[in-house]
Protein backbone atom coordinates (compact mmCIF):
# COMPACT_ATOMS: atom_id res chain seq x y z
CA UNK A 1 0.00 0.00 0.00
CA UNK A 2 1.74 3.39 -1.46
CA UNK A 3 -0.38 5.78 -0.06
CA UNK A 4 0.24 9.62 -1.38
CA UNK A 5 2.54 9.51 -4.02
CA UNK A 6 3.92 12.58 -4.82
CA UNK A 7 6.39 13.17 -8.27
CA UNK A 8 8.98 14.70 -8.62
CA UNK A 9 10.96 15.18 -5.46
CA UNK A 10 13.00 17.80 -6.15
CA UNK A 11 12.62 20.40 -9.60
CA UNK A 12 14.18 23.88 -10.40
CA UNK A 13 12.20 26.03 -12.60
CA UNK A 14 13.31 28.78 -14.94
CA UNK A 15 11.06 31.95 -13.85
CA UNK A 16 8.03 32.15 -16.19
CA UNK A 17 8.02 28.45 -16.86
CA UNK A 18 5.28 26.08 -16.33
CA UNK A 19 4.92 22.30 -14.64
CA UNK A 20 3.04 20.06 -12.89
CA UNK A 21 3.71 18.26 -9.58
CA UNK A 22 1.77 14.79 -9.35
CA UNK A 23 0.15 13.24 -6.42
CA UNK A 24 -1.56 9.92 -6.67
CA UNK A 25 -3.06 8.15 -3.51
CA UNK A 26 -4.34 4.64 -3.76
CA UNK A 27 -6.71 4.24 -0.51
CA UNK A 28 -9.98 5.71 -2.07
CA UNK A 29 -10.10 8.72 -0.14
CA UNK A 30 -12.63 10.95 -1.58
CA UNK A 31 -10.52 14.26 -0.02
CA UNK A 32 -7.30 15.15 -1.34
CA UNK A 33 -5.73 18.73 -0.60
CA UNK A 34 -2.44 20.80 -1.98
CA UNK A 35 -0.22 22.38 0.54
CA UNK A 36 2.72 24.48 0.40
CA UNK A 37 5.30 25.25 3.50
CA UNK A 38 8.01 27.88 3.57
CA UNK A 39 10.81 27.84 5.84
CA UNK A 40 9.25 28.66 9.79
CA UNK A 41 5.87 28.58 8.41
CA UNK A 42 3.35 26.22 9.10
CA UNK A 43 1.55 24.59 5.76
CA UNK A 44 -0.36 26.36 3.74
CA UNK A 45 -3.32 25.35 1.84
CA UNK A 46 -3.36 25.91 -1.84
CA UNK A 47 -6.47 23.75 -3.47
CA UNK A 48 -8.53 21.03 -1.86
CA UNK A 49 -11.32 18.87 -3.45
CA UNK A 50 -13.53 16.47 -1.99
CA UNK A 51 -14.14 13.75 -4.61
CA UNK A 52 -13.76 14.02 -8.64
CA UNK A 53 -14.66 16.70 -10.81
CA UNK A 54 -14.85 19.08 -7.19
CA UNK A 55 -12.28 21.47 -6.35
CA UNK A 56 -12.01 24.66 -4.48
CA UNK A 57 -9.69 26.90 -3.30
CA UNK A 58 -7.82 27.22 -0.54
CA UNK A 59 -5.96 29.95 1.68
CA UNK A 60 -3.05 30.87 -0.94
CA UNK A 61 -4.45 29.73 -4.56
CA UNK A 62 -3.34 32.45 -6.95
CA UNK A 63 -0.55 31.22 -9.35
CA UNK A 64 -1.96 27.48 -9.34
CA UNK A 65 -4.49 25.59 -10.92
CA UNK A 66 -5.74 21.76 -9.83
CA UNK A 67 -8.13 19.08 -11.18
CA UNK A 68 -9.56 16.13 -10.37
CA UNK A 69 -10.46 13.57 -12.81
CA UNK A 70 -10.07 10.75 -11.34
CA UNK A 71 -10.23 9.86 -7.36
CA UNK A 72 -6.88 8.75 -7.33
CA UNK A 73 -5.01 11.40 -8.71
CA UNK A 74 -4.66 15.62 -7.76
CA UNK A 75 -2.25 17.13 -10.25
CA UNK A 76 -1.13 20.75 -9.19
CA UNK A 77 -0.24 23.18 -12.12
CA UNK A 78 1.94 26.21 -12.10
CA UNK A 79 1.58 28.68 -14.68
CA UNK A 80 4.19 31.29 -15.43
CA UNK A 81 6.34 30.07 -11.95
CA UNK A 82 7.69 33.01 -10.15
CA UNK A 83 10.51 33.16 -6.92
CA UNK A 84 7.71 33.30 -4.45
CA UNK A 85 6.52 30.08 -5.18
CA UNK A 86 9.88 28.28 -4.21
CA UNK A 87 8.69 25.82 -1.21
CA UNK A 88 8.15 22.51 -0.72
CA UNK A 89 4.84 21.06 -1.47
CA UNK A 90 2.86 18.57 -0.28
CA UNK A 91 -0.28 16.69 -1.36
CA UNK A 92 -2.15 14.72 1.64
CA UNK A 93 -5.94 12.58 1.36
CA UNK A 94 -8.22 11.73 4.13
CA UNK A 95 -11.11 9.13 3.29
CA UNK A 96 -13.66 11.89 5.08
CA UNK A 97 -13.52 11.40 8.55
CA UNK A 98 -10.94 13.58 10.45
CA UNK A 99 -10.08 11.99 13.25
CA UNK A 100 -8.18 9.48 11.22
CA UNK A 101 -5.90 12.41 10.42
CA UNK A 102 -4.10 13.53 6.51
CA UNK A 103 -2.65 11.14 4.85
CA UNK A 104 0.57 12.91 3.31
CA UNK A 105 2.81 12.89 0.38
CA UNK A 106 6.81 12.64 1.14
CA UNK A 107 6.42 16.35 -0.47
CA UNK A 108 8.43 18.11 -3.70
CA UNK A 109 10.86 20.69 -2.75
CA UNK A 110 10.67 23.30 -6.23
CA UNK A 111 12.83 26.14 -6.51
CA UNK A 112 12.25 28.79 -9.02
CA UNK A 113 15.48 30.88 -9.96
CA UNK B 1 -2.35 37.16 11.15
CA UNK B 2 -1.51 33.53 12.34
CA UNK B 3 -4.75 31.34 13.37
CA UNK B 4 -2.54 28.85 15.20
CA UNK B 5 0.59 29.83 16.87
CA UNK B 6 3.33 28.00 18.63
CA UNK B 7 5.50 29.74 20.15
CA UNK B 8 8.54 28.22 21.35
CA UNK B 9 10.22 27.37 17.42
CA UNK B 10 12.18 24.59 19.30
CA UNK B 11 12.46 22.69 22.53
CA UNK B 12 15.33 20.34 23.84
CA UNK B 13 14.52 17.52 26.14
CA UNK B 14 16.19 14.99 28.32
CA UNK B 15 15.50 10.89 27.16
CA UNK B 16 12.97 9.82 29.60
CA UNK B 17 11.81 13.17 30.64
CA UNK B 18 8.57 14.82 29.60
CA UNK B 19 7.78 16.79 26.82
CA UNK B 20 5.39 19.61 26.52
CA UNK B 21 4.78 21.74 23.19
CA UNK B 22 2.30 24.30 23.35
CA UNK B 23 -0.32 25.88 20.90
CA UNK B 24 -2.71 28.57 20.83
CA UNK B 25 -5.35 29.79 18.46
CA UNK B 26 -7.60 32.76 17.88
CA UNK B 27 -10.54 31.59 16.25
CA UNK B 28 -12.87 30.28 18.29
CA UNK B 29 -14.73 28.04 15.76
CA UNK B 30 -12.51 25.84 15.84
CA UNK B 31 -13.47 22.76 17.29
CA UNK B 32 -11.22 20.15 15.93
CA UNK B 33 -7.69 19.76 16.35
CA UNK B 34 -4.40 17.61 15.23
CA UNK B 35 -0.98 16.86 16.08
CA UNK B 36 1.22 16.01 13.22
CA UNK B 37 4.86 14.94 13.49
CA UNK B 38 7.43 15.58 10.53
CA UNK B 39 11.19 14.05 10.01
CA UNK B 40 13.57 15.69 7.77
CA UNK B 41 12.56 15.20 3.65
CA UNK B 42 8.82 13.39 4.85
CA UNK B 43 5.76 14.40 5.31
CA UNK B 44 4.13 15.23 8.45
CA UNK B 45 2.51 12.07 9.96
CA UNK B 46 -0.51 12.24 11.84
CA UNK B 47 0.30 11.47 15.24
CA UNK B 48 -3.41 12.37 17.87
CA UNK B 49 -6.52 14.68 17.42
CA UNK B 50 -9.02 15.73 19.66
CA UNK B 51 -12.40 17.06 19.22
CA UNK B 52 -14.12 20.35 21.42
CA UNK B 53 -16.04 18.16 23.22
CA UNK B 54 -13.26 16.41 25.21
CA UNK B 55 -10.17 18.18 26.88
CA UNK B 56 -7.95 15.27 26.93
CA UNK B 57 -7.07 12.39 24.42
CA UNK B 58 -4.51 9.91 25.50
CA UNK B 59 -2.77 7.51 23.05
CA UNK B 60 0.08 5.32 24.06
CA UNK B 61 2.92 8.05 25.04
CA UNK B 62 1.12 11.29 23.72
CA UNK B 63 -1.27 12.94 25.58
CA UNK B 64 -3.26 15.97 23.75
CA UNK B 65 -5.00 18.26 26.25
CA UNK B 66 -7.46 21.20 25.49
CA UNK B 67 -8.42 24.20 27.09
CA UNK B 68 -11.43 25.83 24.90
CA UNK B 69 -11.41 28.89 27.24
CA UNK B 70 -7.89 29.81 26.76
CA UNK B 71 -8.21 28.28 23.51
CA UNK B 72 -5.25 26.34 24.28
CA UNK B 73 -3.62 22.95 23.61
CA UNK B 74 -0.80 20.75 24.21
CA UNK B 75 1.15 17.85 23.48
CA UNK B 76 2.83 15.84 26.00
CA UNK B 77 5.02 13.05 25.11
CA UNK B 78 6.30 10.97 28.19
CA UNK B 79 8.48 9.55 28.37
CA UNK B 80 10.50 11.25 25.70
CA UNK B 81 12.50 8.84 23.48
CA UNK B 82 15.73 10.36 21.30
CA UNK B 83 13.26 9.01 18.21
CA UNK B 84 11.14 11.62 19.11
CA UNK B 85 12.96 14.41 17.78
CA UNK B 86 11.53 15.43 15.04
CA UNK B 87 9.32 19.20 14.07
CA UNK B 88 5.58 18.67 15.29
CA UNK B 89 3.04 20.71 13.37
CA UNK B 90 -0.41 21.59 15.44
CA UNK B 91 -3.39 21.50 13.10
CA UNK B 92 -7.08 23.39 13.81
CA UNK B 93 -10.51 23.05 11.88
CA UNK B 94 -14.22 24.34 12.05
CA UNK B 95 -15.06 22.05 10.30
CA UNK B 96 -12.98 19.04 10.66
CA UNK B 97 -11.78 19.36 7.13
CA UNK B 98 -9.08 22.26 5.78
CA UNK B 99 -7.06 22.61 8.24
CA UNK B 100 -5.32 25.50 9.79
CA UNK B 101 -1.12 24.40 10.68
CA UNK B 102 0.63 26.55 13.14
CA UNK B 103 4.93 27.07 12.44
CA UNK B 104 6.08 23.99 14.36
CA UNK B 105 7.99 23.24 16.94
CA UNK B 106 11.85 21.53 16.48
CA UNK B 107 11.86 18.67 19.31
CA UNK B 108 15.15 17.42 20.29
CA UNK B 109 15.47 14.35 22.74
CA UNK B 110 18.69 14.63 23.78
CA UNK B 111 20.59 10.91 25.30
Amino acid sequence: NAGVTQTPKFRILKIGQSMTLQCAQDMNHNYMYWYRQDPGMGLKLIYYSVGAGITDKGEVPNGYNVSRSTTEDFPLRLELAAPSQTSVYFCASVTGRASYGYTFGSGTRLTVV
Amino acid sequence: DQQVKQNSPSLSVQEGRISILNCDYTNSMFDYFLWYKKYPAEGPTFLISISSIKDKNEDGRFTVFLNKSAKHLSLHIVPSQPGDSAVYFCAASASGQNFVFGPGTRLSVLP
